[in-house]
């Protein structure tokens, strides 16, 4: 088990360009999770999905942030026209049933930097 | 919105002390309290959960859960310089539309 994989390890993009960072979630899990972690904020929920499908994307910044998840294998977030506050860690994780009671799994992180 | 809180920021223990780590959340029908380990560049890891009142105890760790004061502590008995890593105290509510809040964590140094 490789456990919850993230492409790529560390991006860097100029400002107004755009970032899709990837996550394969461990195979048999039906949630997936996507935070953004920082030292000023901590980790913050942005969206979460649940057999596919969108449940929870009320941490999202509207406008420039997207999120999918095409299959249940990998999903997908996209930030388009980067700002240098879109930097940060951002934290896939996934977890066998979307419940509190279910522990998280979480990958190591694509850390962007936006110039 | 849930809010959780963590303290302190940071702690220094000696090898072999008892280190105790503490969060405080919102609302009271939080379902679930997991504490998470994270080590510098990588992901957190879940270390142990509780969802009643009362402790729970695995190993080297216990956590204690309190709802009426909406309080959650977790000890490290017999810290290791291993355990030196960033601890973050997450609530969730149940229902279907389930969405986890973390504090900001408490880095923890465990020195020889």
């Amino acid at each position: 088990n490789a456990g919850v994989i993230q492409t790529p390890r560390h991006k860097v993009t100029g400002k107004g360009q755009e970032a899709t960072l990837w996550c394969e979630p461990i195979s048999g899990h039906s949630a997936v999770f996507w935070y953004r972690q920082t030292i000023v904020q901590g980790l913050e929920f942005l969206t979460y999905f649940r057999n596919q499908a969108p449940i929870d994307d009320s941490g999202m910044p509207k406008e420039r942030f997207s999120a999918q998840m095409p299959n249940q294998s990998h999903s997908t977030l996209k930030i388009q026209s980067t700002q240098p506050q879109d930097s940060a860690v951002y934290l896939c994780a996934s977890s066998l049933v979307g419940q509190g009671y279910a522990e998280q799994f979480f990958g190591p992180g694509t850390r962007l930097t936006v110039l | 919105q849930e809010k959780v809180q963590q303290s302190p920021e940071s702690l220094i223990v000696p090898e072999g002390a008892m280190s105790s780590l503490n969060c405080t959340f919102s609302n009271s029908a939080s379902q679930s309290i997991w504490w998470y380990q994270q080590h510098p560049g990588k992901g957190p890891e879940a270390l142990i959960s509780i969802f009643s009142n009362g402790n729970k105890k695995e190993g080297r760790l216990t956590v204690y859960l309190n709802r009426a004061s909406l309080h959650v502590s977790l000890h490290i008995r017999d810290s290791q310089p291993s355990d030196s890593a960033v601890y973050l105290c997450a609530a969730s509510t149940s229902g279907g539309n389930y969405k986890p809040t973390f504090g900001k964590g408490t880095s923890l140094v465990v020195h020889p």
